[in-house]
């Protein structure tokens, strides 16, 4: 069972231009959402995350959005950059405490490799 | 703190020999997961820990598999009777409130 979805296995984007990377899950206790980046052989880094009271999180280059009614997120990346390209996974969790200070468990996609042409 | 150290890197054992992997998370966390990494997907969580105390388990975590943390400090995976289907990327992450780490991971090969 495949809670959390990202259905393009691969991207490709010529530097400069915007770089769109989408999930989908179908768990409706999900409550927090984060995007990773990994590398080969390193483990994933935090690169943004969002509330589900919100649906748009910016920081700098990146901005996620959040569509709860569809059950879809997405990460925009402007302007790519060739640095970019790498593993992208998406991730939910559907433990946010009371007081948002805290998340747990993540529940991954199966990743998307993003390549940006110089 | 240079972040979570996961050892060794990479880890090639014969089917059926018992390996074990250490995390040594950022030292003020109090939580830290094992999750394991499979060729094109993504990670899947296997268990976490508060402090020493194993709070969750997941159903891919079978028998063979055994966690540690003894006095919430530093974590061991063990994996007894391995098998070829456990060859996978094992990451650990440690965390304290937002900050969410992970390790580079484990690479094993059981061949």
């Amino acid at each position: 069972d495949q809670q959390v979805k990202q259905n393009s296995p691969s991207l490709s984007v010529q530097e400069g231009r915007i770089s769109i990377l989408n999930c989908d899950y179908t768990n409706s206790m999900f409550d927090y959402f984060l995007w990773y980046k990994k590398y080969p052989a390193e483990g994933p880094t935090f690169l943004i995350s969002i509330s589900s009271i919100k649906d748009k999180n910016e920081d700098g280059r990146f901005t996620v959005f959040l569509n709860k009614s569809a059950k879809h997120l997405s990460l925009h990346i402007v302007p790519s950059q060739p640095g970019d390209s790498a593993v992208y996974f998406c991730a939910a969790s559907a433990s946010l405490n009371a007081g948002g200070t805290s998340y747990g468990k993540l529940t991954f996609g199966q990743g998307t490799i993003l390549t940006v042409h110089p | 703190d240079t972040g979570v150290s996961q050892d060794p890197r990479h880890k090639i054992t014969k089917r059926g020999q018992n390996v074990t992997f250490r995390c040594d998370p950022i030292s003020e966390h109090n939580r830290l997961y094992w999750y394991r990494q499979t060729l094109g997907q993504g990670p899947e969580f296997l268990t976490y820990f508060q402090n020493e105390a194993q709070l969750e388990k997941s159903r891919l975590l079978s028998d063979r598999f055994s966690a540690e943390r003894p006095k919430g400090s530093f974590s061991t995976l063990e994996i007894q009777r391995t098998e070829q289907g456990d060859s996978a990327m094992y990451l650990c992450a440690s965390q304290e409130n937002y900050g969410y780490t992970f390790g580079s991971g484990t690479r094993l090969t059981v061949v």
